[in-house]
């Protein structure tokens, strides 16, 4: 079964930094990319970046609003993708979802809270 | 972007549901003919669920009273018979290019 499950989640202050995780298994990791969606609180669907497959040289990609302060990696060994977040602002308070992709979207995680707050 | 419709409708049990979706651009691939748009259901409190992918491919697993279809830049979701189970919102999105973009989601409930 495909399966993501994300972590590293939490309670951060404004311009602080937060390191998500996305461990996946039940798939070939190292042949999809991983893109991350985020979902603030009563709100819609929000595309935050990707990272692609090592066969695509891992090139990653961003949204204007994060552009700058995130920043995707994985580590295949662990079969796992990561994202770090770096000066974090109020407006960053949201769910994070990890999205496997391998022509078509396969799986999305359960979804990991970030609260960006004084 | 994309841009859903209606916001919201309020369906009886066992009656059809129909969302429509619409993107500025086309979401057809030429090279393989396929439609990059996916749709979702999300309840409270939940991940959004993959129910249809290249526009009208049903994940498995997912009942058969939800279709996808339409090309390019139109495309609807029918709920054939709703369930109560079906109460939630549905978004469409678009995988065709990043960034990925989402309708703003329609709220389905029962009438």
């Amino acid at each position: 079964e495909v399966q993501l499950v994300e972590s590293g989640g939490g309670l951060v202050r404004p311009g602080g930094s937060l390191k998500l995780s996305c461990a996946a298994s039940g798939f070939t990791f190292s042949g999809s990319a991983i893109h991350w969606v985020r979902q603030a609180p009563g709100k819609g669907l929000e595309w935050v970046g990707h990272i692609r497959s090592r066969a695509n040289n891992y090139a990653s990609g961003y949204a204007a609003s994060v552009r700058g302060r995130f920043i995707s990696s994985r580590d295949e060994a662990k079969s796992t993708a990561y994202l770090q977040m770096n000066n974090l602002k109020s407006e960053d308070t949201a769910v994070y979802y990890c999205v496997s992709v391998d022509a078509t979207i396969d799986a999305w995680g359960q979804g990991t809270l970030v609260t960006v707050s004084s | 972007g994309m841009t859903q419709s209606p916001d919201s409708l309020a369906v009886s049990l066992g009656e059809r549901a129909t969302i429509n979706c619409k993107s500025s651009q086309s979401l057809l691939f030429d090279s393989n003919n396929k439609n990059y748009l996916a749709w979702y259901q999300q309840k409270p409190g939940q991940p959004p669920k993959l129910l249809i992918h290249w526009a009208s491919i049903r994940k498995s697993g997912v009942p058969d009273r939800f279709s996808g279809s339409g090309s390019e830049t139109d495309f609807t979701l029918t709920i054939s018979s709703l369930q109560a189970e079906d109460v939630a919102v549905y978004y469409c999105q678009q995988y065709y290019r990043t960034p990925w973009t989402f309708g703003q989601g329609t709220k389905v409930e029962m009438k």
